[in-house]
């Protein structure tokens, strides 16, 4: 079974500054998805960021990046320029690449609280 | 992205009774719906899977009597709380998504058992 690990309950970054924020998983497959999904206050999941692990090249999304490591199975997420908007849980997730019902389904790691500070 | 809406956004009953929960795709066809139970300040524990036309496929501990779901259309899965109990009581989400595409997620709903 596919696992996620977050290893920062929470972390807080000052206004127009950037954080990261970790991510690592464990899984025997070799092809899979990873996502960041932000939960702000009102708890709407969004998602952040998205990231194929057949692809090399790390995902941006304006402001955000991803730093992954396939072999090391980690992936970061960097929030450059933080603004108050930012504040929420962050979780990262993982979903596998094969398809057919129970297979998509997400596996969440435990989350991290960001605190954007004025 | 795609809209996924859940509703009622807040529910409050009374102990044995039971509560439904609509989780509808407004503007995509969702062959895959997932539910969620989220304790505060914590992740989301998947509770089901449920396709098209098919018997959900619960996580295990999950009460399958308890938590019925039913996912009869393309748009629309229901969640059924039956004999409601006050440790029930928690943030419900859905999710739909089409088939090997990213999963929208609802607004959620808390349910508070009185």
């Amino acid at each position: 079974a596919q696992t996620v690990t977050q290893s920062q309950p929470e972390m807080s970054v000052q206004e127009a500054e950037t954080v990261t924020l970790s991510c690592t998983y464990d899984t025997s497959e070799s092809d899979y998805y990873l996502f960041w999904y932000k939960q702000p206050p009102s708890r709407q999941m969004i998602l952040v960021i998205r990231q194929e692990a057949y692809k090399q090249q790390n995902a941006t999304e304006n402001r955000f990046s991803v730093n992954f490591q396939k072999a090391a199975k980690s992936f970061s997420l960097k929030i450059s320029d933080s603004q108050l908007g930012d504040a929420a849980m962050y979780f990262c997730a993982y979903r596998s690449a094969f398809s057919g019902g129970s297979n998509y389904k997400l596996t969440f790691g435990k989350g991290t609280l960001l605190t954007v500070n004025p | 992205g795609a809209v996924v809406s859940q509703h009622p956004s807040r529910v409050i009953c009374k102990s044995g009774t039971s509560v439904k929960i609509e989780c509808r795709s407004l503007d995509f066809q969702a062959t895959t719906m997932f539910w969620y139970r989220q304790f505060p300040k914590k992740s989301l524990m998947l509770m089901a899977t449920s396709n098209e036309g098919s018997k959900a496929t619960y996580e295990q501990g999950v009460e399958k009597d308890k938590f019925l779901i039913n996912h009869a259309s393309l748009t629309l899965s229901t969640l059924t709380v039956t004999s409601a109990h006050p440790e029930d009581s928690s943030f419900y989400i859905c999710s739909a998504m089409e088939e090997n595409t990213e999963a929208f997620f609802g607004q959620g709903t808390r349910l508070t058992v009185v």
